[in-house]
């Protein structure tokens, strides 16, 4: 089945620790996303990339890194700078940049502090 | 980036009422969409407008694209007990990436037994 698959579901951060967050597609699509979620807030967008090898920041880009070395996969890299990194994180996709453009999901990671 | 004013927050229903939630902004968007979201899952992409007026439906879900391109609807007929979840819309420009997609806050349907 084509989709987007995030891992781990649950990730938990120790102090002063990096952590990765994993997002692959089979869905051929050029633009991946990362975004977080706070309880009763809307989603954030953190990274986004257009195309391999290329990214931009989003909204609020401190304390996250991400690379874009396959077409495939958008791994996102929670670092000891986010000193408030509790948050659900969503991976997400669209088709190339042309008319009707529709973003699809993963199924999110949760990430908490220890 | 701006945030879009999804009413109501949330919403305490029986189950077989009609549901309507609506999201407004103060810019025009060209793109509006709906998704629905599952406890710790991620969103679902529900219905997806394109063009002024326009007016889709999928299955018991109909969603519009206001005339003024500054706000949307979804109604949701004879709600269900899986109808349960936080609704989100988006909005935003064809063409310009997901990047510039808008987001509300979401509404949260809760339907009681």
């Amino acid at each position: 089945d084509g989709g987007i698959t995030q891992s781990p579901k649950y990730l938990f951060r120790k102090e002063g620790q990096n952590v990765t967050l994993s997002c692959e597609q089979n869905l051929n699509h050029d633009a991946m996303y990362w975004y977080r979620q706070d309880p009763g807030q809307g989603l954030r967008l953190i990274y986004y990339s257009q195309i391999v090898n290329d990214f931009q920041k989003g909204d609020i880009a401190e304390g996250y890194s991400v690379s874009r070395e396959k077409k495939e996969s958008f791994p996102l890299t929670v670092t000891s700078a986010q000193k408030n990194p509790t948050a659900f994180y969503l991976c997400a996709s669209s088709s190339p940049l042309t008319t009707n453009e529709k973003l699809f999901f993963g199924s999110g990671t949760q990430l908490s502090v220890l | 980036g701006q945030q879009l004013n999804q009413s109501p927050q949330s919403m305490f229903i029986q189950e077989g009422e009609d549901v309507s939630m609506n999201c407004t902004s103060s810019s025009i968007f060209n793109t509006w969409l709906w998704y629905k979201q599952d406890p710790g899952e991620g969103p679902v992409l529900l219905i997806a407008l394109y063009k002024a007026g326009e007016l889709t439906s999928n299955g018991r879900l109909t969603a519009q694209f206001g005339i003024t391109r500054k706000d949307s609807f979804l109604n949701i007929s004879a709600s269900i007990p899986s109808d349960v979840g936080i609704y989100f819309c988006a909005g935003g420009w064809s063409g310009g990436g997901a990047d510039g997609l808008t987001f509300g806050k979401g509404t949260h349907l809760i339907i009681q037994p």
